[in-house]
């Protein structure tokens, strides 16, 4: 049983280019969800999806997209990717997604955007 | 709106010195509340959450929390820390989703913890 697990561990890329992180979860949790995290600004969220085939916008969604074809993945994608969004990325699922609920994290993705 | 403030951005500790992480949070609702860690390069892990019944939280690695609602905190503590316990420490109110039902997690900034041997 590996929880969740993010790919890749790290990653550089130079403005323009895109990429995608994959995370995946092997405990059949409905709920997944994308995070950002900077320097002394905690975790925001990026998008969530409730199920297979369901996304949704959270707090900074600006410049990303996202995919949950199946219900063990999630996808991030960065289409041009911008200085800004020089990152350390989280993801997190959830079983039943109520808010009292607790979200297991992934290990992280350190992007570095030259 | 909702938030969720930690004062203290670094503090320092003695090994075996007693610990109090403060937590303040802003929600309308009865809240949810949690404490997370986070080691060096690493996830988030739970340390304990509340959301009713004893207002005295119990979680592992000999952390403990205290929910007062008249002061909205939910402070952490532990009676002696160890040098494994340097890490970083966000609190967390569960709310719910932008215009959603189901559960979000809205962070402090989270408190760096440094344990001096």
């Amino acid at each position: 049983n590996a929880g969740v697990t993010q790919t890749p561990k790290f990653r550089v890329l130079k403005t323009g280019q895109s990429m995608t992180l994959l995370c995946a979860q092997d405990m059949n949790h409905e709920y997944m969800y994308w995070y950002r995290q900077d320097p002394g600004m905690g975790l925001r969220l990026i998008h969530y999806s409730v199920g297979e085939g369901t996304t949704a916008k959270g707090e900074v969604p600006d410049g990303y997209n996202v995919s949950r074809l199946k219900k063990q993945n999630f996808l991030l994608g960065l289409e041009s990717a911008a200085p800004s969004q020089t990152s350390v990325y989280f993801c997190a699922s959830t079983r039943a997604g109520t808010r009292g609920d607790t979200q297991y994290f992934g290990p992280g993705t350190r992007l570095t955007v030259l | 709106a909702q938030s969720v403030t930690q004062p203290d951005i670094h503090i320092t500790v003695s090994e075996g010195a007693s610990l109090e992480l403060r937590c303040n949070y802003s929600y309308g609702a009865t809240p949810y509340l949690f404490w997370y860690v986070q080691s060096p390069g690493q996830g988030l892990q739970l340390l304990l959450k509340y959301f009713s019944g004893d207002t005295l939280v119990q979680g592992i690695k000999g952390f403990e929390a205290e929910f007062k609602r008249s002061q909205s905190s939910f402070n952490l503590r532990k009676p002696s820390v160890h040098w494994s316990d340097a890490a970083e420490y966000f609190c967390a109110v569960g709310a719910k989703t932008f215009g959603g039902s189901q559960g979000n997690l809205i962070f402090g900034k989270g408190t760096k913890l440094s344990v001096k041997p």
